[in-house]
């Protein structure tokens, strides 16, 4: 069975503190994605990023970077210098790869508040 | 903007009243999902359309029924809720399945529904 684990329900950091978001996933597919969504008050997921199971190099977007490690089936997301804008539900998600259409199992999300 | 909209972003209806939500993505996607977002729940897929043709129903109750007419529209017709149904309903579009970046879903804003 495929499962997504969220264990932080809410972090409360203050403006320019680094926070790093946690996701621990189970999954019995050799190919698999991995996937984060923001959910701001508005209400929308808004895509941050996918990763194939066969791609462990570690990806930096801006003040966003994501650690993948098969090894521990983790993939965290790290926010640096955080700023208020941030403060929303962050979702991490697990899908079937191989071509198959891959329906999002998603965890229960953690809720970051960033205080200025 | 995700090229996802969804109308209408708030609802609140009796429990013998028949409403629809509606959903419409500008992407020329050719999948379309519909979700369930309770509190304190994981999101929940409900119903998934591939080219207009349903091909997952998530166990959902009867009272729920889908409706998908063209690849850019979805619709979600609602009759004899039950309060437990109240919820944030989110649709979200992809690429058709057995295409390329088919599991990268893009989200829409989300209707909010009371059931009274």
């Amino acid at each position: 069975a495929q499962k997504v684990t969220q264990a932080q329900t809410e972090i409360s950091v203050v403006e320019k503190e680094d926070v790093t978001l946690d996701c621990v996933y189970e999954t019995r597919d050799t190919t698999y994605y991995l996937f984060w969504y923001k959910q701001p008050p508005s209400g929308e997921l808004v895509f941050l990023i996918r990763r194939n199971s066969f791609d462990e190099q570690n990806e930096i977007s801006g003040r966003y970077s994501w650690n993948f490690q098969k090894s521990t089936s983790s993939f965290n997301f790290t926010i640096t210098a955080s700023q208020v804008v941030d403060s929303a539900v962050y979702f991490c998600a697990l899908s079937r790869g191989g071509g198959s259409q891959g329906n999002l199992i998603f965890g229960k999300g953690t809720k970051l508040s960033v205080k200025p | 903007e995700t090229g996802v909209t969804q109308t209408p972003r708030h609802l609140v209806m009796g429990m013998t009243n028949k409403k629809s939500l509606k959903c419409e993505q500008h992407l020329g996607h050719n999948a379309m999902y519909w979700y369930k977002q309770s509190a304190k729940k994981p999101l929940e897929l409900m119903f998934v359309y591939n080219f207009k043709e349903q091909t997952e129903n998530n166990s959902v109750p009867s009272r729920f029924s889908p409706e998908c007419p063209n690849s850019s529209h979805l619709f979600l017709h609602l009759h004899t809720l039950q309060p437990e149904d109240s919820a944030l309903y989110l649709c979200a579009s992809s690429r058709g399945r057995g295409t390329s970046r088919s599991n990268e879903q893009f989200f829409g804003p989300g209707t909010r529904l009371t059931v009274l």
